[in-house]
C-alpha cells in the first residue's frame, strides 16, 4: 500500500472548516483513499473514502487532486467533539479473497478550539 | 444496527498467563480484523478472518492467535503474556475483506 504523509498536528476554531491534508504521491491506480479518526481511547471511526472523484457524506467531504497524489478531508463546521487523531490511509479495495489490512500512520492530531 | 462489541473492556493479567478476547461483529459482516495499539508502535494489524479462515496476518509472534466462528464472531488469544503486550486491542468488522471497516471500542489489556 502507498505511504501517506500528514502533518503532525493542526488547530481549528470551532464553527470553522477544518481542512486536513494528506500526501500520497506513490498511490497506485487501484488504491482508494480512506479516512478514519480516533477520539482519545476509543476505536477508530470510519469517515469517508474515495478513488478519484470528490466524495461527500454526512460527516465530511473528501477532495482528491486530479493526479491523485494528495487529498484533503474537510470537516465543514468543526465542533469540539471533532478533536481527534485523523488518519489518511490508501489501500486496494477488493471484494473477495485476501485483502490488505489498514496500515495506520501517525495521523494528524486535530484540536478544535473554542 | 448494533455496532462492533468487544468484551471485556478492561483486563488485568499477570506475566506468563494467557488471555482470550472476544469480538462480535456488526450483523451481516463476515470479515473481522484485529489490531494492537500501543503508545510506541501505534495501530498495528494482527490478523484478519473471513468465513472462518485467516486471510491475512501481521508481523506478530505465534503467541498471538485468533479464530472465527460460523456466526462470524471472533476471538483472539495471547499466550505467555509479556509486559509489552499491554495495549488496546481493537476489533474491526466489515462486510468482506477490503471493504470499509468499523471498529469496536477495544479491550484495554494490562499485563503486570
Amino acid at each position: 500500500d502507498a505511504k501517506t504523509t500528514q502533518p503532525t498536528s493542526m488547530d481549528c476554531a470551532e464553527g470553522r472548516a477544518a481542512n486536513l491534508p494528506c500526501n500520497h504521491s506513490t498511490i497506485s491506480g487501484n488504491e482508494y483513499v480512506y479516512w478514519y479518526r480516533q477520539i482519545h481511547s476509543q476505536g477508530p471511526q470510519y469517515i469517508i473514502h474515495g478513488l478519484k472523484n470528490n466524495e461527500t457524506n454526512e460527516m465530511a467531504s473528501l477532495i482528491i487532486t486530479e493526479d491523485r497524489k494528495s487529498s484533503t478531508l474537510i470537516l465543514p463546521h468543526a465542533t469540539l467533539r471533532d478533536t481527534a487523531v485523523y488518519y489518511c490511509i490508501v489501500r486496494v479495495k477488493v471484494s473477495s479473497g485476501s485483502a490488505r489490512q489498514l496500515t495506520f500512520g501517525s495521523g494528524t492530531q486535530l484540536t478544535v478550539l473554542p | 444496527k448494533a455496532g462492533v462489541t468487544q468484551t471485556p473492556r478492561y483486563l488485568i493479567k499477570t506475566r506468563g498467563q494467557q488471555v482470550t478476547l472476544s469480538c462480535s461483529p456488526i450483523s451481516g459482516h463476515r470479515s473481522v480484523s484485529w489490531y494492537q495499539q500501543t503508545p510506541g508502535q501505534g495501530l498495528q494489524f494482527l490478523f484478519e478472518y473471513f468465513s472462518e479462515t485467516q486471510r491475512n496476518k501481521g508481523n506478530f509472534p505465534g503467541r498471538f492467535s485468533g479464530r472465527q466462528f460460523s456466526n462470524s464472531r471472533s476471538e483472539m488469544n495471547v499466550s505467555t503474556l509479556e509486559l509489552g503486550d499491554s495495549a488496546l486491542y481493537l476489533c474491526a468488522s466489515s462486510e468482506g475483506p477490503g471493504t470499509e471497516a468499523f471498529f469496536g471500542q477495544g479491550t484495554r489489556l494490562t499485563v503486570v
